[in-house]
């Protein structure tokens, strides 16, 4: 399997901050995805985005495909963006998602 | 709309019991997978399935069963030989590893 890692394993930010969140893997990947866990625990996804480039109103997210790592970007944070981000990824032959072990974003007031 | 069910949203086991939470989706995905995460922690990879009548084992199959007879539905039975069952169970779905997993909205089992 991928070894996939995060940081940071956690955030704090002031409401209209902005914030970086990372995401190292260890093997080149078929598939890359961002998701957002709520505080009822529901896992949202994010992006799909094994490479390149997307946005997502005021989430964005860039795959560095070839240097093994990808960036989820949140601009303008809201109270409501606090929760867990995780991203996971497959890779080669392996039909398992190795899930990275997640960034706890608390935005406040 | 297309999406990912699972049932009881909150489950309660006796010592001694087996009990089975319930995975449908109508996404028409091949693949199927039953996550445990534990509070503070990220998800542990627990049973998979790519196609009907086949499943393999994750990362945490001790004391747990599957099966998956119909192609939408992919239920998780927590044995008695699962001594530490408490946590929040998530299942999944997709066509293939290379296409976007999709998720449920979990159940949580406790012990009596």
């Amino acid at each position: 399997g991928i070894q996939v890692e995060q940081s940071p394993p956690d955030l704090i930010l002031q409401e209209g901050a902005n914030s970086t969140l990372r995401c190292n893997f260890s093997d080149s990947v078929n598939n890359l995805q961002w998701f957002h866990q709520n505080p009822w625990g529901q896992l949202i996804n994010l992006f799909y985005i094994p490479s390149g480039t997307k946005q997502n109103g005021r989430l964005s997210a860039t795959t560095v495909a070839t240097e093994r790592y990808s960036l989820l970007y949140i601009s303008s944070s809201q109270t409501t963006d606090s929760g867990v981000y995780f991203c996971a990824a497959t890779s080669g032959n392996f039909n398992k998602f190795y899930f990275g072990s997640g960034t706890k974003l608390n935005v406040k007031p | 709309d297309g999406g990912i069910t699972q049932s009881p949203k909150y489950l309660f086991r006796k010592e001694g019991q087996n009990v089975t939470l319930s995975c449908e989706q109508n996404l028409n995905h091949d693949a199927m997978y039953w996550y445990r995460q534990d509070p503070g922690q990220g998800l542990r990879l627990i049973y998979y399935s790519q196609i009907v009548n086949d499943f393999q084992k994750g990362d945490i199959a001790e004391g747990y069963s599957v099966s998956r007879e119909k192609k939408e539905s992919f239920p998780l039975t927590v044995t008695s030989a699962q001594k530490n069952p408490t946590a929040f169970y998530l299942c999944a779905s997709t066509f293939t590893s290379a296409q976007p997993q999709h998720f449920g909205d979990g159940t949580r089992l406790s012990i009596l």
